[in-house]
């Protein structure tokens, strides 16, 4: 079965940094762009960012750039954000999708908190 | 950044009613554009990609038509899992953009 499961949310103070993963299973994960979207509460889809096959090309929303950095490990089918300088807008669920834009396979999410 | 306008937002309708939203992008993007539903507490659902194409799975009463800017979702007579926010995406130039949504709910 082909799938993704995300993790590593949480309740994090402004100014604090945060890691997420993402797991995929049942599909060839090194042949493939990888993407994160999230969705802040009481509002719509945003897409963060993206990563190549061979993680040589990243792609960032610009209102991350700088602060979150997308990486992954295809030995271990990871891919990860990491999440610095959160700020209270940063609250969200983060979804990881296959896919240059996301596309037809996503994560359940995780929530990521960011409050003092 | 490429803007995606959906409208109308929010919708209401009627089982079996025939339903159209519009998405609309700030600048030409061909068919660079896909459409997902997507329902609380669960992942987004891929429909259409590269405007009009199905997703393997989704039902044939859904469908996607347009280029350039002007795009359409129809859904041909609505069903009670259709209830749902359906958001556009264009997945033409990075930052791939969504529209900001358009809930469907009970008339």
């Amino acid at each position: 079965e082909v799938q993704l499961v995300e993790s590593g949310g949480g309740l994090v103070q402004p100014g604090g940094s945060l890691r997420l993963s993402c797991v995929a299973s049942g599909f060839s994960f090194r042949s493939y762009w990888m993407s994160w979207v999230r969705q802040a509460p009481g509002k719509g889809l945003e897409w963060v960012a993206n990563i190549k096959e061979n993680g040589n090309e990243m792609n960032y929303v610009e209102s991350v750039q700088g602060r979150f950095t997308v990486s992954r490990d295809n030995t271990k089918k990871y891919l990860y954000l990491q999440m610095n300088s959160l700020r209270v807008e940063d609250t969200a669920v983060y979804y990881c999708g296959r896919g240059m834009w996301a596309g037809a396979v996503w994560g359940q999410g995780t929530t990521v908190t960011v409050s003092s | 950044d490429i803007q995606m306008t959906q409208s109308p937002s929010p919708l209401s309708a009627s089982v079996r009613d025939r339903v159209t939203i519009s998405c609309r992008a700030s600048q030409n993007i061909d068919n660079r554009l896909s459409w997902f539903q997507h329902k609380p507490g669960r992942a987004p659902r891929l429909l259409i990609f590269a405007a009009s194409t199905l997703q393997s799975g989704v039902p044939s009463r859904f469908s996607g038509s347009g280029s350039g800017t002007d795009f359409t979702l129809t859904i041909s007579s609505l069903q009670p899992e259709d209830f749902a926010t359906y958001y556009c995406q264009q997945t033409y130039i990075v930052p791939y953009t969504f529209g900001q949504g358009t809930m469907v709910d009970t008339k």
